[in-house]
């Protein structure tokens, strides 16, 4: 059971928008950054969001992070078939000695 | 660059060791930790510990009581020990650079950018 809540999956077509949010709580997202990693079959994730909201140079501005609350969310526009992978978020955790908490990841699927 | 290493089969209440081999960068500095997350097959992320250049090294909770973290600088290797493994242990297992990102006021945790391909490992009889 992960600490972060993300929808198990979701989906696009070529050229729509797709926003996939993370859910967390007062002692992670609500007083620490939210990141982003992108994962494909097979790979290592890769950083995709940094800082709520800042994107690593690389990563086109297709790619939008926000944060409110104790919530979090990623926004891809222009969906393109490439994008097609599992996305996780994270934060820092706060308590006892802290730790780095992430979401189960979400599935995208371009259609 | 990141590499790592180890048995890919560990027999049940046996140790996981596992080598991280570092390139391009040095143990002693400041503005990174090194540490190690895994993925259990067809699952999410966890995070498991890390290494920091004064020698702190944090800990997973609900690994803690089983894990050792350290590092060998000369070789540029970092290292995890884990005992007492079950098939919950089974997973890729990465190690990857986090950065520490300083205000003028604090540092925070921030963000991994650099990992390594990962190493499986399975914990079975």
């Amino acid at each position: 059971q992960s600490v972060l809540t993300q929808p198990p999956s979701a989906s696009g077509t070529p050229g729509q928008g797709v926003f996939i949010s993370c859910s967390g709580s007062s002692s992670n997202i609500g007083s620490h950054y939210v990141f982003w990693y992108r994962q494909f079959p097979g790979a290592a994730p890769q950083l995709l969001i940094f800082r709520n909201n800042q994107r690593p140079s690389g990563v086109p501005n297709r790619f939008s992070g926000s944060k409110s609350g104790t919530s979090a969310s990623l926004t891809i526009s222009g969906l393109r078939s490439e994008d097609e992978a599992v996305y996780f978020c994270a934060a820092w955790d706060g308590r006892v000695d802290g730790l780095w908490v992430f979401g189960g990841g979400t599935q995208l699927t371009v259609l | 660059q990141l590499q790592e290493s180890g048995p890919g089969l560990v027999r049940p209440s046996g140790t996981l060791s596992l080598t991280c081999s570092v390139s391009g960068a040095s143990f002693s500095s400041s503005r990174y930790y090194w540490g190690w997350i895994r993925q259990p097959p067809g699952k999410g992320l966890e995070w498991i510990g890390s290494f920091f250049h004064d020698g702190t090294i944090s800990y997973n909770p609900s690994l803690k009581s089983r894990l050792t973290i350290s590092v060998d600088p000369p070789k540029n290797e970092l290292s995890l020990q884990l005992d007492s493994v079950t098939a919950s242990d089974t997973a890729v297992y990465y190690c990857a650079r986090e950065n520490n990102y300083c205000t003028s006021t604090s540092c925070l945790r921030d963000y991994m950018d650099v990992w390594g391909k990962g190493t499986t490992v399975t914990v079975s009889s």
